[in-house]
């Protein structure tokens, strides 16, 4: 089962982009990265997958290095809505029981 | 809206009540999730349900009984709960892992 580690937390202004780096050193062939926002008292959110190198989609973008042992969540442009915990998973599709979430890192987004 | 609805969105329960959660989903995904989210603490997994088959029950405690009637609908029997159970349950489904998890509103259980 991959770890991954991520800062507590981070602080940002409205209008910055923000970057959350995650760990993930022993990540497996077969996994993918997948990164979750969630406010409080709400499930978590689906924000973007990715396998290796960069992903790009409507609300952000997911780099990821070649040797795929970490993974940068890129926020352009943040606002103050987008003060949330995010989560970095790792796992693969043949195992229904790696959708483990670690303790993410909270976001602020300060005006 | 993520597609996968839970009701009752806030439930208060005695010890001794017993009480079901239930989540539907129409979006035809293979997989259904249970997890439990208490206050400051990460997302617990807790059941795990492929094509109507329980595939992971991480130790949870036998007064939590799910329940996968068919694809479309998950629940959550609870029976004799304790305070400590006191959380935000979260029911999620996906298609596979790999297509990420689409997770409900939650409901929110007190035990007194």
């Amino acid at each position: 089962l991959a770890k991954t580690t991520q800062p507590i937390s981070m602080d940002s202004y409205e209008g910055q982009e923000v970057n959350i780096t995650c760990s993930h050193n022993n990540i497996a062939t077969n996994d993918y990265i997948t990164w979750y926002q969630q406010f409080p008292s709400q499930g978590p959110r689906f924000i973007i997958q990715g396998y290796k190198t960069k992903v790009t989609n409507e609300v952000a973008s997911l780099f990821i290095p070649a040797d795929r042992k970490s993974s940068t969540l890129s926020l352009p442009r943040v606002s103050l809505s987008d003060t949330a915990v995010y989560y970095c998973l790792v796992g693969d599709e043949n195992n229904f029981n790696k959708f483990y979430f670690g303790s993410g890192t909270k976001l602020n987004v300060k005006p | 809206e993520t597609g996968v609805t839970q009701t009752p969105r806030h439930l208060v329960m005695g010890m001794t009540n017993k009480k079901s959660l239930k989540c539907e989903q129409h979006l035809g995904h293979n997989a259904m999730y249970w997890y439990k989210q208490s206050a400051k603490k990460p997302l617990e997994l807790m059941f795990v349900y492929s094509l109507e088959e329980r595939v992971e029950n991480n130790s949870v405690p036998s007064r939590f009984s799910p329940e996968c009637p068919n694809s479309s609908h998950l629940f959550l029997h609870l029976h004799t709960l304790q305070p400590e159970d006191s959380a935000l349950y979260l029911c999620a489904s996906s298609p596979t892992p790999r297509g990420g998890a689409f997770f409900g509103q939650g409901t929110r259980l007190t035990v007194v």
